[in-house]
């Protein structure tokens, strides 16, 4: 069954540093998100992303963050410099389609997650 | 932002007893609602979800009873199996530009053999 991947499952990183998250979705896919849990909190929304350009992102989702789809295959979380409150499970997500309102091809599947530790 | 409330923060059940888990939520506007089940050192996955035109949705042992009037979301799951314990998320859709998610805080089931 096709599934979103993750890579890499566990980043630690320093401070300051830049960071890229990376996702491949599921294939026939058009829409693509990025979620995060920070440790005994809810899943939040970051940032959704549709035909190369963000739909709509978080309070969240400052400059210090981007998103792209650098080929047909991959989908990137970038943290310019991170921050200890970055430290949280970063869950890719995505959909085949919008559909029409609240229909199953809405239904976002998510990847495993990669967990980021800023030290 | 509460718009989305899982109350019971645990539950533990009994091996072919049903389970049933409730969440709340504050926004009239939401129009998808779906269930996802987790486990530790995984991303959520999806497990059934219900439209805002229906009441009533059910897939196997699990179904997801709506009732707008409240604003009230349950899933049942009968009979429920030790496999089925990990943490249970309710998530709303909302509509702006796309469909993003809006989770509550999970319930960790526990079915005890």
């Amino acid at each position: 069954e096709p599934e979103v991947t993750q890579t890499p499952s566990h980043q630690v990183t320093q401070m300051g540093q830049e960071v890229i998250l990376r996702c491949v979705p599921i294939s026939n896919h058009l829409y693509f998100y990025w979620y995060r849990q920070i440790l005994g909190q809810k899943v939040e929304f970051l940032v959704s992303f549709y035909n190369n350009e963000i739909s709509e992102k978080s309070e969240i989702f400052d400059d210090q963050f981007s998103v792209e789809r650098p080929d047909g295959s991959n989908f990137t979380l970038k943290i310019r410099s991170t921050k200890l409150e970055d430290s949280a499970m970063y869950f890719c997500a995505s959909s085949e389609a919008l559909g029409t309102s609240g229909t199953s091809t809405d239904t976002q599947y998510f990847g495993p997650g990669t967990r980021l530790t800023v030290l | 932002d509460q718009q989305v409330k899982q109350n019971s923060p645990s539950l533990s059940v009994q091996e072919g007893r049903i389970s049933i888990l409730n969440c709340d939520y504050t926004n009239s506007m939401f129009d998808y609602f779906l269930w996802y089940k987790k486990y530790p050192a995984e991303g959520p996955t999806f497990l059934i979800s219900i439209s805002s035109i229906k009441d009533k949705n059910e897939d196997g042992r699990f179904t997801v009873f709506l009732n707008k009037s409240a604003k009230h979301l349950s899933l049942h799951i009968v009979p429920s199996q030790p496999g089925d314990s990990a943490v249970y998320f309710c998530a709303a859709s909302l509509y702006s530009g796309t469909y993003k998610y809006i989770f509550g805080t999970g319930t960790r089931l526990k079915v005890l053999a």
